[in-house]
């Protein structure tokens, strides 16, 4: 969808387990977003990002969750000791400013569900 | 009360018609509104933007905000089965950085 490139699509964890969520923003894109999605809810920002840096976790939950973009490969938002409530739609945007000018792409997502 | 007020619908009309979908927003600092829409277990696909108050024409779509209002509509003309998804409206302005509030979401049904 729109060239924003995200898996697994589908991610299956039991309650404890670490998952890991990865995202290649569209070609020329260096600015990053995770929204998470619940059922019958719309998308709730969790962080945004740029190279090497955070610069908005405004969103993200204080505790067991971290988002990364390093200098070479993808974004990676990481959910530590996951349990029944992490269960979601998971989906990541690039713009290429980060100014809310800029339209964000969004992948297909990945449905993360705990067992 | 929510930042961004949607009606989730389902909203059900014959192929042909004219359908438009509304969200109503508290924040007067938001100026830059878009639509997307959402396939079943697809992301959200970028189908309007537009910065500030007036309309945006694109094809059988027509965006329209009224920031006096906080209120802004998407119209599809001559609406085609195609067009079944979720319709979400979404907003941001330079004072919220760079994140985007999303309305719940419009559940849209054509039927043919």
């Amino acid at each position: 969808n729109a060239g924003v490139m995200q898996n697994p699509r589908h991610l299956v964890r039991r309650r404890g387990q670490e998952a890991r969520l990865r995202c290649s923003p569209m070609k020329g894109h260096s600015h990053v977003y995770w929204y998470r999605q619940l059922p019958e809810e719309g998308l709730k920002f969790m962080v945004y990002l740029q190279k090497e840096n955070i610069i908005d976790e405004s969103g993200m939950p204080k505790e067991r969750f971290s988002a990364e973009f390093p200098k070479e490969g993808p974004s990676i938002l990481r959910i530590q000791q996951v349990v029944r409530g992490d269960s979601a739609a998971y989906f990541c945007a690039s713009s290429p400013r980060g100014s809310s000018n800029q339209p964000q792409h969004f992948g297909d997502g990945t449905r993360l569900s705990i067992l | 009360q929510k930042e961004v007020e949607q009606d989730p619908g389902p909203l059900s009309v014959p192929e042909g018609a004219i359908v438009s979908l509304n969200c109503t927003y508290s924040n007067s600092a938001f100026q830059y509104f878009m639509w997307y829409r959402q396939y079943s277990r697809k992301g959200p696909e970028l189908l309007m933007y537009t910065y500030s108050s007036g309309n945006k024409e694109d094809g059988r779509f027509t965006a329209q905000v009224d920031k006096s209002s906080k209120y802004i509509s998407l119209f599809i003309r001559d609406s085609q089965p195609s067009d079944s998804a979720t319709y979400l409206c979404a907003m941001g302005d330079m004072e919220y950085g760079n994140k985007l509030v999303f309305g719940a979401g419009t559940i849209l049904r054509v039927k043919s």
